[in-house]
Protein backbone atom coordinates (compact mmCIF):
# COMPACT_ATOMS: atom_id res chain seq x y z
CA UNK A 1 0.00 0.00 0.00
CA UNK A 2 3.08 2.01 -0.85
CA UNK A 3 1.79 5.73 -1.91
CA UNK A 4 4.67 6.04 -4.30
CA UNK A 5 6.86 3.54 -5.28
CA UNK A 6 9.95 3.48 -7.49
CA UNK A 7 11.76 0.55 -8.47
CA UNK A 8 14.47 -0.71 -8.50
CA UNK A 9 15.72 0.67 -5.67
CA UNK A 10 19.51 0.55 -6.48
CA UNK A 11 21.13 0.45 -10.15
CA UNK A 12 24.38 -0.02 -11.09
CA UNK A 13 25.19 0.10 -14.75
CA UNK A 14 28.35 0.42 -17.16
CA UNK A 15 28.73 3.77 -18.90
CA UNK A 16 26.77 3.75 -22.51
CA UNK A 17 24.05 1.52 -21.34
CA UNK A 18 20.26 2.44 -21.46
CA UNK A 19 18.12 2.11 -18.55
CA UNK A 20 15.01 2.99 -17.28
CA UNK A 21 13.49 3.65 -14.19
CA UNK A 22 9.70 3.16 -13.02
CA UNK A 23 7.29 4.62 -10.73
CA UNK A 24 3.93 4.64 -10.07
CA UNK A 25 1.45 6.13 -7.04
CA UNK A 26 -1.89 5.00 -6.09
CA UNK A 27 -2.68 8.34 -4.49
CA UNK A 28 -5.00 9.46 -7.24
CA UNK A 29 -2.92 12.26 -8.09
CA UNK A 30 -2.92 14.10 -11.21
CA UNK A 31 0.30 15.66 -10.92
CA UNK A 32 4.00 13.65 -11.05
CA UNK A 33 7.74 14.80 -10.71
CA UNK A 34 11.17 13.62 -11.60
CA UNK A 35 14.13 15.09 -9.56
CA UNK A 36 17.64 14.66 -9.31
CA UNK A 37 19.64 14.47 -5.75
CA UNK A 38 23.47 15.19 -6.22
CA UNK A 39 26.07 13.78 -4.07
CA UNK A 40 25.98 17.15 -2.34
CA UNK A 41 22.65 15.93 -1.19
CA UNK A 42 20.97 18.94 -3.54
CA UNK A 43 17.46 18.38 -4.75
CA UNK A 44 16.75 19.68 -8.23
CA UNK A 45 13.78 19.43 -10.78
CA UNK A 46 14.10 17.22 -14.00
CA UNK A 47 10.37 16.71 -15.12
CA UNK A 48 6.81 17.08 -14.52
CA UNK A 49 3.77 15.76 -15.87
CA UNK A 50 0.30 16.81 -15.17
CA UNK A 51 -2.38 14.01 -16.54
CA UNK A 52 0.29 12.46 -19.07
CA UNK A 53 1.38 15.71 -20.32
CA UNK A 54 4.62 17.49 -19.92
CA UNK A 55 4.33 20.50 -17.93
CA UNK A 56 8.17 20.60 -16.89
CA UNK A 57 11.08 19.95 -18.85
CA UNK A 58 14.36 21.56 -17.05
CA UNK A 59 17.26 22.00 -18.83
CA UNK A 60 17.94 18.28 -18.75
CA UNK A 61 20.08 16.41 -21.74
CA UNK A 62 18.15 14.80 -23.93
CA UNK A 63 19.76 11.37 -22.97
CA UNK A 64 16.85 11.46 -20.54
CA UNK A 65 13.32 10.77 -21.85
CA UNK A 66 10.52 10.66 -19.15
CA UNK A 67 7.03 8.58 -20.36
CA UNK A 68 3.96 8.84 -18.44
CA UNK A 69 1.37 6.00 -20.14
CA UNK A 70 -1.16 7.12 -17.60
CA UNK A 71 -1.42 9.68 -15.34
CA UNK A 72 -0.42 6.82 -12.16
CA UNK A 73 2.54 5.91 -13.74
CA UNK A 74 5.65 8.26 -14.66
CA UNK A 75 8.89 6.21 -16.18
CA UNK A 76 12.58 7.63 -16.52
CA UNK A 77 14.53 6.41 -19.37
CA UNK A 78 18.16 6.98 -19.58
CA UNK A 79 20.09 6.25 -23.02
CA UNK A 80 24.03 6.22 -22.98
CA UNK A 81 24.26 6.53 -19.60
CA UNK A 82 27.51 8.59 -17.87
CA UNK A 83 29.53 9.16 -15.14
CA UNK A 84 27.43 12.08 -14.18
CA UNK A 85 24.56 10.68 -14.31
CA UNK A 86 25.32 8.96 -10.70
CA UNK A 87 22.83 10.18 -8.32
CA UNK A 88 19.60 9.30 -6.42
CA UNK A 89 16.50 9.62 -8.40
CA UNK A 90 13.20 10.23 -6.81
CA UNK A 91 10.07 10.50 -8.11
CA UNK A 92 7.01 12.49 -6.58
CA UNK A 93 2.87 13.41 -6.89
CA UNK A 94 0.71 15.81 -5.67
CA UNK A 95 -2.80 16.66 -5.97
CA UNK A 96 -4.20 18.88 -9.03
CA UNK A 97 -3.04 20.46 -11.51
CA UNK A 98 0.21 22.31 -10.23
CA UNK A 99 3.14 21.37 -8.02
CA UNK A 100 2.24 24.68 -5.53
CA UNK A 101 1.26 22.25 -2.72
CA UNK A 102 2.28 19.22 -1.10
CA UNK A 103 4.57 16.98 -2.99
CA UNK A 104 4.73 13.49 -1.98
CA UNK A 105 7.97 11.59 -2.32
CA UNK A 106 9.17 7.64 -3.76
CA UNK A 107 12.08 6.13 -1.35
CA UNK A 108 14.38 6.99 -4.34
CA UNK A 109 16.66 4.99 -7.29
CA UNK A 110 19.90 5.46 -6.37
CA UNK A 111 22.14 4.90 -9.79
CA UNK A 112 25.41 3.91 -10.21
CA UNK A 113 27.43 4.43 -13.16
CA UNK A 114 30.98 2.41 -13.60
CA UNK B 1 20.90 28.88 -9.89
CA UNK B 2 19.53 27.63 -6.46
CA UNK B 3 16.47 29.59 -5.11
CA UNK B 4 16.85 28.71 -1.35
CA UNK B 5 20.25 28.65 1.23
CA UNK B 6 19.55 27.18 4.43
CA UNK B 7 21.95 27.70 7.39
CA UNK B 8 23.50 26.09 9.31
CA UNK B 9 24.58 23.31 7.01
CA UNK B 10 24.60 21.22 10.18
CA UNK B 11 23.62 21.67 13.50
CA UNK B 12 24.50 18.76 16.21
CA UNK B 13 22.69 18.96 19.63
CA UNK B 14 21.33 16.78 22.28
CA UNK B 15 18.19 15.42 23.10
CA UNK B 16 15.37 17.90 24.54
CA UNK B 17 17.07 21.02 23.39
CA UNK B 18 15.47 23.15 20.31
CA UNK B 19 16.76 23.45 16.64
CA UNK B 20 16.69 26.22 14.85
CA UNK B 21 17.42 26.28 11.31
CA UNK B 22 16.68 29.09 8.59
CA UNK B 23 15.95 29.46 5.17
CA UNK B 24 16.53 32.69 2.74
CA UNK B 25 15.42 32.78 -0.85
CA UNK B 26 15.52 34.89 -3.49
CA UNK B 27 12.76 35.92 -5.02
CA UNK B 28 8.86 36.41 -4.76
CA UNK B 29 7.49 32.81 -4.06
CA UNK B 30 3.65 31.59 -3.72
CA UNK B 31 4.68 29.49 -0.32
CA UNK B 32 7.34 27.68 1.08
CA UNK B 33 7.82 23.82 2.20
CA UNK B 34 9.85 22.18 4.39
CA UNK B 35 10.54 18.91 4.13
CA UNK B 36 12.65 16.01 6.36
CA UNK B 37 14.95 13.33 4.65
CA UNK B 38 16.30 10.66 7.00
CA UNK B 39 19.36 9.11 5.47
CA UNK B 40 18.95 6.84 2.77
CA UNK B 41 15.21 7.28 2.37
CA UNK B 42 12.58 9.79 0.13
CA UNK B 43 11.36 13.23 2.15
CA UNK B 44 8.92 14.07 3.94
CA UNK B 45 6.52 17.09 4.01
CA UNK B 46 6.53 18.91 7.32
CA UNK B 47 4.30 22.11 6.60
CA UNK B 48 3.76 24.84 4.16
CA UNK B 49 3.43 28.13 4.94
CA UNK B 50 1.57 30.61 2.52
CA UNK B 51 3.35 34.01 1.30
CA UNK B 52 0.66 36.18 3.09
CA UNK B 53 1.04 33.74 6.71
CA UNK B 54 3.56 34.90 9.25
CA UNK B 55 3.87 31.44 11.25
CA UNK B 56 2.03 27.85 11.70
CA UNK B 57 2.99 25.67 13.68
CA UNK B 58 2.36 21.71 13.54
CA UNK B 59 3.14 19.77 16.80
CA UNK B 60 6.41 20.79 17.89
CA UNK B 61 7.62 22.11 14.60
CA UNK B 62 6.87 26.09 14.34
CA UNK B 63 7.57 27.96 11.06
CA UNK B 64 8.26 31.49 10.80
CA UNK B 65 8.05 33.72 7.45
CA UNK B 66 9.41 37.01 6.64
CA UNK B 67 9.16 37.86 3.13
CA UNK B 68 10.39 41.10 3.43
CA UNK B 69 13.47 39.62 4.41
CA UNK B 70 13.09 36.41 1.87
CA UNK B 71 13.48 34.40 4.81
CA UNK B 72 11.98 31.51 6.82
CA UNK B 73 12.79 29.30 9.90
CA UNK B 74 12.05 25.97 11.36
CA UNK B 75 12.13 25.35 14.67
CA UNK B 76 11.76 21.95 16.18
CA UNK B 77 10.98 21.79 19.96
CA UNK B 78 12.06 19.06 22.89
CA UNK B 79 14.15 17.48 19.78
CA UNK B 80 14.45 13.44 19.88
CA UNK B 81 16.93 11.04 18.99
CA UNK B 82 14.53 10.24 15.82
CA UNK B 83 14.33 14.10 14.37
CA UNK B 84 18.15 13.47 13.54
CA UNK B 85 17.56 13.83 9.63
CA UNK B 86 17.87 16.71 6.54
CA UNK B 87 15.67 19.30 6.54
CA UNK B 88 15.13 21.60 3.34
CA UNK B 89 13.14 24.36 2.65
CA UNK B 90 11.40 24.32 -0.62
CA UNK B 91 10.28 27.32 -2.89
CA UNK B 92 6.55 27.79 -5.14
CA UNK B 93 7.69 30.94 -6.78
CA UNK B 94 5.28 33.41 -8.04
CA UNK B 95 4.04 32.52 -11.34
CA UNK B 96 5.64 29.04 -11.72
CA UNK B 97 3.27 27.26 -9.58
CA UNK B 98 4.07 24.01 -10.69
CA UNK B 99 7.33 23.29 -9.42
CA UNK B 100 9.56 23.31 -6.01
CA UNK B 101 12.86 24.83 -5.75
CA UNK B 102 15.06 23.24 -2.75
CA UNK B 103 17.52 24.97 -0.78
CA UNK B 104 20.84 23.12 0.24
CA UNK B 105 19.78 21.31 3.24
CA UNK B 106 20.47 21.38 7.13
CA UNK B 107 21.74 18.16 8.43
CA UNK B 108 20.56 17.66 11.98
CA UNK B 109 21.74 15.41 14.37
CA UNK B 110 20.39 14.54 17.64
CA UNK B 111 22.10 12.87 20.33
CA UNK B 112 21.30 11.25 23.66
Amino acid sequence: DTAVSQTPKYLVTQMGNDKSIKCEQNLGHDTMYWYKQDSKKFLKIMFSYNNKELIINETVPNRFSPKSPDKAHLNLHINSLELGDSAVYFCASSPGAGGAGTQYFGPGTRLLVL
Amino acid sequence: SQQGEEDPQALSIQEGENATMNCSYKTSINNLQWYRQNSGRGLVHLILIRSNEREKHSGRLRVTLDTSKKSSSLLITASRAADTASYFCATVLTGTASKLTFGTGTRLQVTL
